[in-house]
């Protein structure tokens, strides 16, 4: 096993554009977040998964923002019309989902930059 | 809604010295709460976590915090630093028995002096 994957690690594009990112969470856990992180800032949550159902959006996600885990296994996130307020590193991570402090694990983030 | 402050953004210790990082954090009711490390260009990485067991946490790599409902603080610490040490730290807070998302704190930028 080896940990969160994000795919890809870095992305640039030009305001307008939309973007999709990739996470491949650790097998056999059922939760999945998403987090964005900008300079000087600690993670804001974004959203969660428990398998293939979308739980939880935060008021940052808007409607241009959209996730999915359409098996229960890997995400996506896709940022439609990009601006340049939307650069940043965007995380995921992953837990075993048993109900209890289970620990998230992140993976290496995929770091936007909008032109 | 819970939050958690970390007051300043950097830190510079020497090598062997002690380090402190503190957390204040604000929640309605009793938390969980996290430390979390981030080395440069790796995800971030659970240091240790408050479950409301035992008020002294111990971590990985030396590292220790203490639970302090009086003061509402969840500082980390670790009695002698080490230059690989070297990394950002962030505290985070979660609600018991809601939601799953965790609230991070602006982090601290640790830099270890030889």
């Amino acid at each position: 096993d080896t940990g969160v994957s994000q795919d890809p690690r870095h992305k640039i594009t030009k305001r307008g554009q939309n973007v999709t990112f990739r996470c491949d969470p650790i097998s056999e856990h059922n939760r999945l977040y998403w987090y964005r992180q900008t300079l000087g800032q600690g993670p804001e949550f974004l959203t969660y998964f428990q398998n293939e159902a979308q739980l939880e959006k935060s008021r940052l996600l808007s409607d241009r923002f959209s996730a999915e885990r359409p098996k229960g296994s890997f995400s996506t996130l896709e940022i439609q019309r990009t601006e340049q307020g939307d650069s940043a590193m965007y995380l995921c991570a992953s837990s075993i989902g048993t109900g209890g402090v289970d620990e998230q694990f992140f993976g290496p983030g995929t770091r936007l930059t909008v032109l | 809604a819970q939050s958690v402050t970390q007051l300043g953004s950097h830190v510079s210790v020497s090598e062997g010295a002690l380090v402190l990082l503190r957390c204040n954090y604000s929640s309605s009711v009793p938390p969980y709460l996290f430390w979390y490390v981030q080395y440069p260009n790796q995800g971030l990485q659970l240091l240790l976590k408050y479950t409301s067991a035992a008020t002294l946490v111990k971590g990985i790599n030396g590292f220790e915090a203490e639970f302090k409902k009086s003061e509402t603080s969840f500082h980390l610490t670790k009695p002698s630093a080490h230059m690989s040490d070297a990394a950002e730290y962030f505290c985070a807070v979660r609600k018991q028995g809601g939601s799953e998302k965790l609230v991070f704190g602006k982090g601290m930028k640790l830099t270890v002096n030889p």
